[in-house]
């Protein structure tokens, strides 16, 4: 059985950093791109970003509201990808849900497991 | 960016109802696009995949149509565990975007 267990999420002050973590078991981990999408209270879905598989060089992308800001990162020897915030501001504030997507394909490209999401709470 | 459009934003519909939400991209997808649904407090589930192939497990009165300008989510005859708010979602090219939601509640 594929699942996804997020941690990390706490209440930071903005401008402040954190570390969001995504434990993957059940699968080949090693295998799939990962992505995080984000929820803030209330409101829809939004992409965060991605990252590719060793056999893709583990690149990764990102949505313009974050980049240079937010980085995702993988241990594949811990299945476990992990979100780097920095210089967090108020409207990053939400649930963080990681995610795996089906496979290397655009095709594939979209997300078929969910985890159960950790808060983010950016206030001073 | 690729814009979601979806419609209706609410639906109110009874049990047994045939309900349709639609998704209008603002370019061509292909036929690269999936549905999720979500429950209040809960993550999203995957119910459809590029644009008509229904994800294991997930009911056969869900099924997927379109491509192009306009997809479509029906569900056949409404269940009380249908009620939910539903997203489409493009995967046809960075940065992936999502539908602003369609919230189904019970009449």
């Amino acid at each position: 059985e594929v699942q996804l267990v997020e941690s990390g999420g706490a209440l930071v002050q903005p401008g402040g950093s954190l570390r969001l973590s995504c434990a993957a078991s059940g699968y080949t981990f090693s295998d799939h791109y990962m992505d995080w999408v984000r929820q803030a209270p209330g409101k829809g879905l939004e992409w965060v970003g991605r990252i590719r598989n060793k056999a893709n060089s583990y690149t990764t992308e990102y949505a313009a509201s974050v980049k240079g800001r937010l980085t995702i990162s993988r241990d594949d020897s811990k299945n476990s990808i992990y979100l780097q915030m920095n210089s967090l501001k108020t409207e990053d504030a939400a649930v963080y849900y990681c995610t795996r997507v089906r496979d290397s394909s655009w095709s594939g490209s979209y997300s078929d497991y969910w985890g159960q999401g950790t808060l983010v709470a950016v206030s001073s | 960016d690729i814009q979601l459009t979806q419609s209706p934003s609410f639906l109110s519909a009874s049990l047994g109802d045939r309900v349709t939400i639609t998704c209008r991209p603002s370019q061509g997808i292909s036929s690269y696009l999936s549905w999720y649904q979500q429950k209040p407090g809960k993550a999203p589930k995957l119910l459809i995949y590029t644009a008509s192939t229904l994800q294991s497990g997930v009911p056969s009165r869900f099924s997927g149509s379109g491509s192009g300008a306009e997809f479509t989510l029906t569900i056949s005859s409404l269940q009380p565990e249908d009620f939910a708010t539903y997203y489409c979602q493009q995967h046809y090219t960075y940065p992936i975007t999502f539908g602003q939601g369609t919230r189904l509640e019970i009449k």
